[in-house]
């Protein structure tokens, strides 16, 4: 069974930075592009970064570039993501995500507020 | 940039049938995916490659496209169905959601 399990949310001021990961087990991780999602309190869902199998390529939204970075680490089967620079508007619950969305965790709620 | 535009409610009563479309350009290029969430949940896929259905969602949910629409169809709706329903591309590197549609079914 796909599990992917987030973790690292919490309540942080403005401009402080926070480091979310996700936990993969169940598939083969290595092969597969990753994605974070995130969804701002009773807003949609919108897509924040993806990173490729080898970490050759990172994609990132434009309302996050240059602040977030992603990576991964094939051997401990985990995702990261890296938010600097923390804004309001950051504020929501961040998904990891396989290849295509196929799968998704739980979610780990990130709050930035002062 | 890319959008994609999908109503943001439809309202069945249980057992009719229930369709959410989406638009865009870039439905004209790539395959679109549909995704439900519960409130509380995770979204889960139940449509991609436009029309193919994941094990374990049931019969009722299909997709369809046209042009650049694709269409979630539920025929049936059952009162568990009622949720938010996202429509999904992929795009110049890019995820692409639609801006969601809440479907009640009462």
């Amino acid at each position: 069974e796909v599990q992917l399990v987030e973790s690292g949310g919490g309540l942080v001021k403005p401009g402080g930075s926070l480091r979310l990961s996700c936990a993969a087990s169940g598939f083969t991780f290595s092969p597969y592009i990753m994605n974070w999602v995130r969804q701002a309190p009773g807003k949609g869902l919108e897509w924040v970064s993806s990173i490729t199998s080898g970490s050759t390529y990172m994609y990132y939204a434009d309302s996050v570039k240059g602040r977030f970075t992603i990576s991964r680490d094939n051997a401990k089967n985990s995702l990261y993501l890296q938010m600097n620079s923390l804004r309001a508007e950051d504020t929501g619950i961040y998904y990891c995500a396989t290849e295509g969305c196929d799968y998704w965790g739980q979610g780990t709620l990130v709050a930035v507020s002062s | 940039s890319y959008e994609l535009t999908q109503p943001s409610s439809v309202s069945v009563s249980p057992g009719q049938t229930a369709r959410i479309t989406c638009s865009g350009d870039v439905v004209a290029k790539k395959y679109g995916r549909w995704f439900q969430q519960k409130p509380g949940q995770a979204p889960v896929l139940v449509i991609y490659k436009d029309s193919e259905r994941p094990s374990g969602i049931p019969e009722r949910f299909s997709g369809s496209r046209s042009g650049t629409t694709v269409t979630l169809t539920i025929s049936g709706a059952q009162v568990e169905d009622e949720a938010d329903y996202y429509c999904y591309s992929a795009a110049d590197n890019n995820l692409l959601f639609g801006g969601g549609t809440k479907l009640t079914v009462l």
